[in-house]
C-alpha cells in the first residue's frame, strides 16, 4: 500500500513562479525522499530528508520535514518549463513496517510549468 | 557506469504468454530493487535483493511472478501465465542501501497484455 499522499494532485503554474508540493505519511521513518519522473521515464532522486533534520537545501530545491505532523513539502523556485514533470515523495518506514530500506511511495503530483 | 539499464524498453505479449525483463544495476550498488507502476499512481514495491539474496518480497508477488539476482548482479524478472492486468511499467532501481542513499531508477520496462 501507498503510505505517502501528494497534495495538490495537478499544479499549473506560470514559469518563474515558485511551485510548492506537500506530502503526508502515517508512520515513523528513517528518511524521506523526493523523485521526479517526466512521461514515459524512470524515476530522478531530487533530495534525502533524515527523520532527525527538519530543512534541506539543493539548488532551486527546498525541503522541510515535520516528523511530528508527519510531513513533509517540496518547493521549486524560479520555475522553468524543464521542471514540467510528476514529483513523488518516498517514505523509508522504521521497523516494523520497513527496515529492509524498502521506499514506499505517493501518488505523485504533476506539475506543469508553462513558459 | 552509466546508470541502472533495462532491457526491453517495452514488451507487448498475448495473454497466457511468459514474458522475462532484465535488469542492470550501477556495480558498486549492492542493493537491488523492482517496483511495478501503473498510470496515475506511484511505484508499488515487488521485491528486493541484497547481493543475491531475495530478502523481501511484496503480496503483490504472486506465485506467477519470479526474480532472480544470481551472482549478485543483473537480476530478471520474470511473469508466467501474463494476465491484463499486468500491463504496467516495470521498474528496476538500485542503491547503496544504508539509509543515507537515494535509488537510482531504470528507464523501465513498459509491458502491454493484449
Amino acid at each position: 500500500s501507498q503510505q505517502g499522499e501528494e497534495d495538490p494532485q495537478a499544479l499549473s503554474i506560470q514559469e518563474g513562479e515558485n511551485a510548492t508540493m506537500n506530502c503526508s505519511y502515517k508512520t515513523s521513518i528513517n528518511n524521506l525522499q523526493w523523485y521526479r519522473q517526466n512521461s514515459g521515464r524512470g524515476l530522478v532522486h531530487l533530495i534525502l530528508i533524515r527523520s532527525n533534520e527538519r530543512e534541506k537545501h539543493s539548488g532551486r530545491l527546498r525541503v522541510t520535514l515535520d516528523t511530528s505532523k508527519k510531513s513533509s513539502s517540496l518547493l521549486i523556485t524560479a520555475s522553468r518549463a524543464a521542471d514540467t514533470a510528476s514529483y513523488f515523495c518516498a517514505t523509508d518506514p522504521r521497523p516494523p513496517q520497513g527496515g529492509s530500506e524498502k521506499l514506499v511511495f505517493g501518488k505523485g503530483t504533476k506539475l506543469t510549468v508553462n513558459p | 557506469d552509466t546508470g541502472v539499464s533495462q532491457d526491453p524498453r517495452h514488451k507487448i505479449t498475448k495473454r497466457g504468454q511468459n514474458v522475462t525483463f532484465r535488469c542492470d544495476p550501477i556495480s558498486e550498488h549492492n542493493r537491488l530493487y523492482w517496483y511495478r507502476q501503473t498510470l496515475g499512481q506511484g511505484p508499488e514495491f515487488l521485491t528486493y535483493f541484497q547481493n543475491e539474496a531475495q530478502l523481501e518480497k511484496s503480496r503483490l508477488l504472486s506465485d506467477r511472478f519470479s526474480a532472480e539476482r544470481p551472482k549478485g548482479s543483473f537480476s530478471t524478472l520474470e511473469i508466467q501465465r501474463t494476465e491484463q492486468g499486468d500491463s504496467a511499467m516495470y521498474l528496476c532501481a538500485s542503491s547503496l542501501g544504508g539509509g543515507s542513499y537515494g535509488y537510482t531508477f531504470g528507464s523501465g520496462t513498459r509491458l502491454t497484455v493484449v
